[in-house]
This record gives C-alpha cells, structure tokens and sequence, in this order.
C-alpha cells in the first residue's frame, strides 16, 4: 500500500481559498467515503480537521471544508490566515492494509 | 480531559527491541480502535497498526508486519507495541492514537514518544 498521494506544497495570500488534493484509488479514498484530514504544526501533534470526506471536529473553523470527487479528495481552506501556515496530511479507510495516509502537504501563506 | 500518553521510547541497537506503551484517560477506552501512527524526523506521517476496541482485529503496515506487535489490556486502559528485529529506518517519533470519529479519522493523539535505531 503507497501512501496517498498529495501536492509537496501550496500557498496562497491572507483572505485567499486554496486547495490541497489527496489522490488514492478505488481501494482506498475513491471506494469509501472514510477519509480525514489532518493539521500539523512544526513540533505538534496532529490534528483532525475533517472526517468522513466532510464532516468537521465541534471546535474546528468553518473555513476547512472537505470533498470528494472519485479517487481524490480534497480539503479547501477558505480566509486564509497566517495561522494556516502548516502541514497538512490526509487519510483514508483502505482494503488493502486498512489504513494509509497521505505524503502531505506544505501550506505556506505568503 | 480526553488524552492519550505515551512512554517507552528510547535509544536501541539495530536488531534489538522495544515495547511502547500508552495510557488512555478520560474515555472510555474499551470502546475505541486504538492505532499506532509513527514520523521519522522531517518526514510524514505512516500509520503502523491497529486495533479493534474489543482486541479482535488488528491490522498492520506491510513495513511493520511479522516485526512489530499491537494489543491491549482494557483493563487497565492501556495499549502496547512491542517491536522486535528494529531497523535503522523504524527511527521516529511513535504516536498513539484514538480512532475516535470513525474508521481513519484519528482524533486523539498523544505527544509522542521518539524511538531511535542505532546502527
């Protein structure tokens, strides 16, 4: 099982939308809507920001906003903040070993 | 409070081994899978395994599979992972991790406890 895969990196200006893709196949992200994304600050633990393709966390802003369209999902930060700045990693239910996330993503805000 | 901590972490020799434990408090532990989720240094995250909340069903990557071991003990709200035969490549920090809003979705996770493999 490869890892999902993700764009090495994305940035945008504050107040911007961005996007950040997370690839996989029927096997995993395309066959089950079970796939979650996650926040990760230099030092930190991860975090959930979104479950089951578009469900949020109580707590987590409105401006994460999860999708999916066959074998790649995506995860959308609208009103980009400095704060945003981070790493970014989704995940995916998958028949083959059941579990996998993905390469993750670099958010830089310019 | 809901968290997870984990211990255990440490230097150790190439080929040698070494379990990793976690406490769950505030939940009902019984009741959650509980994954293993490691990083090696500047890298991304790779799950490792997991297990069912009733200990029935458990899972690993194929990286990790024969070599390492997951279970737990309910009762004392408690999970393992004992790693035989380490490589250099198995350095990294070693999450423990709530599978609390359905299957993947990860949303507990402990500070970590940082496993290196010396050759």
């Amino acid at each position: 099982q490869s890892a999902l895969t993700q764009p090495a990196s994305v940035s945008g200006s504050p107040g911007q939308s961005i996007t950040i893709s997370c690839t996989g196949s029927s096997s995993d992200v395309g066959g089950y809507n079970y796939v979650s994304w996650y926040q990760q600050h230099p030092g930190e633990s991860p975090k959930l920001l979104i479950f089951d393709v578009t469900n949020r966390p109580s707590g987590v802003s409105h401006r994460f906003t999860g999708s999916k369209s066959g074998n790649t999902a995506s995860l959308t930060i609208s009103g980009l903040q400095a704060d945003d700045e981070s790493d970014y990693y989704c995940s995916s239910y998958t028949s083959l070993t059941s579990r996998v996330f993905g390469t993750g993503t670099k958010v830089t805000v310019l | 409070e809901m968290q997870v901590v984990e211990s255990g972490g440490g230097l150790v020799k190439r080929g040698g081994s070494l379990r990793l434990f976690c406490s769950g408090s505030g939940f009902i532990f019984s009741s959650y899978a509980m994954n293993w989720v490691r990083q090696a240094p500047g890298k991304g995250l790779e799950w490792v395994s997991s297990i069912s909340g009733n200990g029935i069903y458990i899972s690993y990557a194929d990286s990790v599979k024969g070599r390492f071991t997951i279970s737990r003990d309910n009762a004392k709200n408690s999970l393992y992972l004992h790693m035989n035969s380490l490589r250099a490549e198995d350095t990294s920090i070693y999450y423990c991790v709530r599978e609390g809003k359905g299957l993947a979705a990860f949303d507990i996770w402990g500070q970590g406890t940082m496993v290196t493999v010396s050759s």
